[in-house]
């Protein structure tokens, strides 16, 4: 069936470094994608989201990259604090216009190490 | 207030037992959504309220969960006979209703059925 997965489950990286998370779409008609941060016992925040008419968006130390011929998209964190901690979830927003229907990936968390 | 506010925060609760969970979604927001998050199934939409439209109720797992919003704001999510398989962390979220706006989430109420 139509999905959004991730392809990592947890991802290391060292406090300064650059981080890429990555998720899959089955979904080619999928136009509307968002990227939520989930810190332990908080619900999901939004960090960005991107059109299918955009191919890069970027956002305060954060890039998201969409290409839709691979059906990937993927969430790029500059200079990553120990505050970037938290689960990553992308979310394709199947609501149309306004509303906020969401399926959501499985996660990635991210861990960055001092 | 400030952000969205579900309550309670933690409900323990005897299977067969009926449970509400109540969301109170940021002032002036007319769209309201419901989520769950267990360690199976990830993140799934329940169902949202948009202004007097009916709801969409697409994602509810079965005719023991409903879902009612008064007034345009609070709402309450009510699960009947409850099972140990409902055990998991409820999301609430709303947004205004444009294109291109963000939801934002609660922190939840984490659910466990004994």
């Amino acid at each position: 069936g139509e999905s959004v997965g991730l392809h990592l489950p947890t991802l290391s990286v060292q406090e300064g470094d650059n981080s890429i998370i990555n998720c899959a779409y089955s979904n080619s008609a999928s136009d509307y994608f968002i990227w939520y941060k989930q810190e332990s016992g908080k619900g999901p925040q939004f960090i960005i989201d991107i059109r299918s008419n955009m191919d890069k968006r970027q956002g305060q130390r954060v890039t998201v990259l969409l290409n839709k011929t691979v059906k990937h998209l993927s969430l790029q964190i500059a200079a990553t604090q120990p505050g970037d901690s938290a689960v990553y979830f992308c979310a394709e927003n199947r609501g149309g216009s306004g509303a906020q229907k969401l399926v959501f990936g499985q996660g990635t968390r991210l861990t960055i190490n001092p | 207030g400030a952000g969205v506010s579900q309550s309670p925060s933690n409900k323990v609760t005897e299977k067969g037992k009926d449970v509400e969970l109540r969301c109170d979604p940021i002032s002036g927001h007319t769209a309201l959504y419901w989520y769950r998050q267990s360690l199976g199934q990830g993140l799934e939409f329940l169902i949202y309220f948009q202004g007097n439209s009916a709801p969409d109720k697409s994602g509810l797992p079965s005719d023991r969960f409903s879902a009612e919003r008064t007034g345009g704001s609070v709402s309450t999510l009510t699960i009947q006979r409850t099972q140990q398989e409902d055990s998991a962390v409820y999301l609430c979220a709303s947004s205004s209703w444009t294109a291109n706006t963000e939801a934002f989430f609660g922190q939840g109420t984490r659910l466990t059925v004994v």
